[in-house]
């Protein structure tokens, strides 16, 4: 079936330092892939999606790019900063999904100043 | 501001009490989802509901069974809690059609039995 994995956390990086996530699935067809993130006592906010391969998701400085030929969709930011302190999950559709996300274990990341 | 609201925050309950957890959305979305969340686990699915009174169940629907009689509300029973059901358990929705992969969640319930 459908899969996600992601690099397991917590990751320690400071100030201003450059970002990388790695998030790779296994699915059938062509999935949409998503970054959701959850900030300390809230709820999990999409962050960046992309649908189709060599999509380029972005949003607050965050990027991620759809290879479908290396089936990954890692999260990056040139640099980070402490509020980007949070809870970051990878997430696919299935392409015969209508309503099911695959989720992956989600890594942390906590940014020091 | 769109927003999801889960009732409680922290829940303490005793192994085989029945357990109400309830979810409400003020978009008008269709769809509606719990999820429990585990350390390592990232998120499961345990029921979803796509139209007032439809449910199926999710990946880990044991346990559990879901009412959903408005459209803007879904709740989440465990009909006798164990201690195995101690998690933080997320409400999401989501609007139908093309955006039904965009959730928007609550805050969580974190539930802890005894």
């Amino acid at each position: 079936g459908d899969s996600v994995t992601q690099m397991e956390g917590p990751v320690t990086l400071s100030e201003e330092a450059f970002l990388t996530i790695n998030c790779t699935y296994t699915a059938t067809g062509y999935p949409s892939l998503f970054w959701y993130v959850q900030y300390p006592g809230e709820g999990l906010q999409l962050l960046l999606k992309a649908t189709k391969a060599d999509d380029k998701g972005s949003n607050k400085g965050f990027e991620a790019t759809y290879r479908k030929e290396t089936t990954s969709f890692h999260l990056e930011k040139g640099s980070v900063q402490v509020s980007d302190s949070a809870v970051y999950f990878c997430a696919l559709r299935g392409g015969d999904s209508n309503y099911q996300l695959i989720w992956g274990a989600g890594t942390k990341l906590i940014i020091k100043p | 501001d769109v927003k999801v609201t889960q009732s409680s925050r922290y829940l303490v309950k005793r192994t085989g009490e029945k357990v109400f957890l309830e979810c409400v959305q003020d978009m008008d979305h269709e769809n509606m989802f719990w999820y429990r969340q585990d350390p390592g686990l990232g998120l499961r699915l345990i029921y979803f509901s796509y139209d007032v009174k439809m449910k199926e169940k999710g990946d880990i629907p044991e346990g559990y069974s879901v009412s959903r009689e408005k459209k803007e509300r879904f709740s989440l029973i465990l009909e006798s809690a164990s201690t195995n059901q101690t998690s933080m358990y997320l409400c999401a929705s989501s609007p139908g059609g093309a955006g039904a992969n965009v959730l928007t969640f609550g805050a969580g319930s974190r539930l802890t039995v005894l």
